[in-house]
């Protein structure tokens, strides 16, 4: 079955340290996403990308980084500069045309200690 | 900074009722309105993509509806069932098609008992 795939589904990071989220999806959707999920809030963009080798800034983009070197995966770095990193984090896809809907990874939760 | 309001933020309703949750979103440079299921452990899944006024959309016990003009949407169930209960999404398209990002609100969280 298609779908995305996100990897790990727990994560634990130490204050300092840089980490990376995976996102794999095998639909052949050109366009992808990064979402992070705080308490009593929705679901905030962080990146997007439409096509392979290019990708812009959401709304909350400080203190992350992502890449898009191939069409099937969208992996998001955590950085040290990330000052509230403790949160669920979901990777979407979509075919990239107009009214789809996105389907989403099962996210990871990432929290530092 | 656009707001996206869902009303209410929780609901329980008995098995049987019928229930529905408002989406507040900017009527200005709206493109499309999307709703999403999200049930517990599970990723959210898209329920309906709503794009003109006055649309409705039906899947099952579930539709919606959309006013552009005034800048809502309804999500209605009939006859709740327990496989009902999750967090339902709403989210405007908000600017062009190339551009405009989805921008998702809190969630209404729905309970549905036996």
């Amino acid at each position: 079955d298609g779908g995305i795939t996100q990897s790990p589904k727990y994560l634990f990071r130490k204050e300092g340290q840089n980490v990376t989220l995976s996102c794999e999806q095998n639909l052949n959707h050109d366009a992808m996403y990064w979402y992070r999920q705080d308490p009593g809030q929705g679901l905030r963009l962080i990146y997007y990308s439409q096509i392979v080798n290019d990708f812009q800034k959401g709304d909350i983009a400080e203190g992350y980084s992502v890449s898009r070197e191939k069409k099937e995966s969208f992996p998001l770095t955590v950085t040290s500069a990330q000052k509230n990193p403790t949160a669920f984090y979901l990777c979407a896809s979509t075919p990239g045309l107009e009214n789809y809907g996105y389907t989403f990874g099962s996210g990871t939760r990432l929290t530092v200690v | 900074i656009l707001n996206v309001e869902q009303s209410p933020q929780s609901l329980h309703v008995q098995e049987g009722d019928s229930t529905n949750f408002t989406c507040s979103f900017p009527s200005s440079n709206f493109y499309a309105l999307h709703w999403y299921r999200w049930e517990t452990a599970k990723s959210p899944k898209a329920l309906f993509v709503m794009t003109l006024n006055g649309d409705e959309k039906k899947k099952g016990r579930i539709s919606a509806t959309l006013n552009t003009k005034e800048g809502y949407s309804y999500l209605y169930i009939k006859g709740s069932q327990p496989e009902d209960s999750a967090t339902y999404l709403c989210a405007p398209r908000i600017g062009s098609s190339n551009t405009g990002k989805l921008i998702f609100g809190q969630g209404t969280t729905l309970q549905v008992k036996p």
